[in-house]
């Protein structure tokens, strides 16, 4: 089945610094989520890009969208302490028939150190 | 807005027993999901309701696992029974529609299941 790849499995960082991710997909989409996910809890919405748009941002968050290379990217700029957790990308599948299912990724395990 | 309520939070029980969760959506959405994630991996859909209508179910273990949405609201899982590798985080999400559609999920806290 479709699903998101992410890249790295895992990322340590210094505070300050910035913070990309990868992710790949298999098949069309309509849309690509990217979400956090802090030890313990359930997942939280960061960011939504339809297929017909290239870039994309929310406060220290820009995610990029390349549908010719089925991935996208997530860069979370002068990163804080506060900001360690796991970020997964999650894709739709594409097209008028499917039944809007998302489908996650397996994760990218950020640390960010004081 | 109320966020999305699971109960319990935590269970731990035998192999061969029996398990239900329960999930309470955010008011109105009309699309509610249940995920199972296994330690260190992301989460894997079993189900997803439309309504109180089930439109996936292809990832469920169906011959011991059941879900059921009640009057398109509430919703219950169950594992009967129980097998060692059942052990996960069952989460409950909910969005206004599909998320084809552009919506997003809202994701409740889960709850931690560990069978021994």
């Amino acid at each position: 089945s479709q699903q998101g790849e992410e890249d790295p499995q895992a990322l340590s960082i210094q505070e300050g610094e910035n913070a990309t991710m990868n992710c790949s997909y298999k098949t069309s989409i309509n849309n690509l989520q990217w979400y956090r996910q802090n030890s313990g809890r359930g997942l939280v919405h960061l960011i939504l890009i339809r297929s017909n748009e290239r870039e994309k941002h929310s406060g220290r968050l820009r995610v990029t969208l390349d549908t010719s290379k089925k991935s996208s990217s997530l860069l979370i700029t002068a990163s804080r302490a506060a900001d360690t957790a796991s970020y997964f990308c999650a894709t739709d599948a594409g097209g008028s028939s499917n039944t809007g299912k998302l489908i996650f990724g397996q994760g990218t395990t950020l640390q960010v150190k004081p | 807005e109320a966020g999305v309520a699971q109960s319990p939070r935590y269970k731990i029980i035998e192999k061969r027993q029996s398990v239900a969760f329960w999930c309470n959506p955010i008011s109105g959405h009309a699309t509610l999901y249940w995920y199972q994630q296994i330690l260190g991996q992301g989460p894997k859909l079993l189900i997803q309701f439309q309504n109180n209508g089930v439109v996936d179910d292809s990832q469920l273990p169906k011959d011991r696992f059941s879900a059921e949405r009640l009057k398109g609201v509430d919703s219950t899982l169950k594992i009967q029974p129980a097998k060692l590798e059942d052990s996960a985080v069952y989460l409950c999400a909910s969005s206004r529609d599909r998320a084809t559609l552009n919506e997003k999920l809202f994701f409740g806290s889960g709850t931690q299941l560990s069978v021994l």
